[in-house]
């Protein structure tokens, strides 16, 4: 048990829809960080938020975007969905150095 | 960005049996975690040990910082202990971790 959870557990989107998945981290965690896992691979990560202020990004496009709320709450949106945005997304929170996951939100687009 | 190799990529082992997983990161960081990925997609954290000797159980792990390698040894392997082992690396402070492509463990009966 990591105190981190992540909602929904499954998802099916169409090509072009929008998505907003959910992470509730622990209580204190002020940063929360995004990963996307493609089958096989290891995470990625897409961009981290420190007290509601994205803090950092990695190679994405704009069409992903986050918000971070004060009740260690946060989200990872997503538009235009390609069919190669199809992944595991993983979301991490921490407070000091160490980092703990939630289960993941699988995203299939068709 | 930093690079992460880990082998090897596939191990499968007898119960019972012991084994050594590597993980080599071309630049220093300053935070190293091993993570061991159940198959429902949940990563779990096994050790943040970005320089030194820890044990956990069967479980241990040794990260050389000078030298850019870690190892995770897992003694007396179980059929629970399959899966798949990332080695997560951070240069900053803030958890932007940089994963290796994973070590694919099947502990058979």
């Amino acid at each position: 048990e990591t105190g981190v959870t992540q909602s929904p557990t499954h998802l099916i989107k169409t090509r072009g829809q929008q998505v907003t998945l959910r992470c509730s981290s622990q209580s204190g965690h002020n940063t929360v960080s995004w990963y996307q896992q493609a089958l096989g691979q290891g995470p990625q990560f897409i961009f981290q938020y420190y007290r509601e202020e994205e803090n950092g990004r990695g190679n994405f496009p704009p069409r992903f975007s986050g918000l971070q709320f004060p009740n260690y709450s946060s989200e990872l949106n997503v538009n235009a969905l390609e069919l190669d945005d199809s992944a595991l997304y993983l979301c991490a929170s921490s407070l000091g150095a160490e980092a703990f996951f939630g289960q993941g939100t699988r995203l299939t687009v068709v | 960005g930093i690079q992460v190799e880990q082998s090897p990529p596939d191990l499968i082992l007898q119960e019972g049996a012991n084994s050594t997983l590597r993980c080599n990161f071309s630049d220093s960081v300053n935070n190293l975690q091993w993570f061991h990925q159940n198959p429902w997609g949940q990563l779990i954290n096994l050790f943040y040990i970005p320089s030194g000797t820890k044990q956990n159980g069967r479980l241990s792990a040794t990260t050389v910082a000078t030298e850019r390698y870690s190892l995770l040894y897992i003694s007396s392997s179980q059929t629970t202990d399959s899966g798949v082992y990332f080695c997560a690396v951070e240069q900053g402070t803030g958890n932007q971790f940089y994963f290796g492509t994973g070590t694919s463990l099947t502990v058979i009966p």
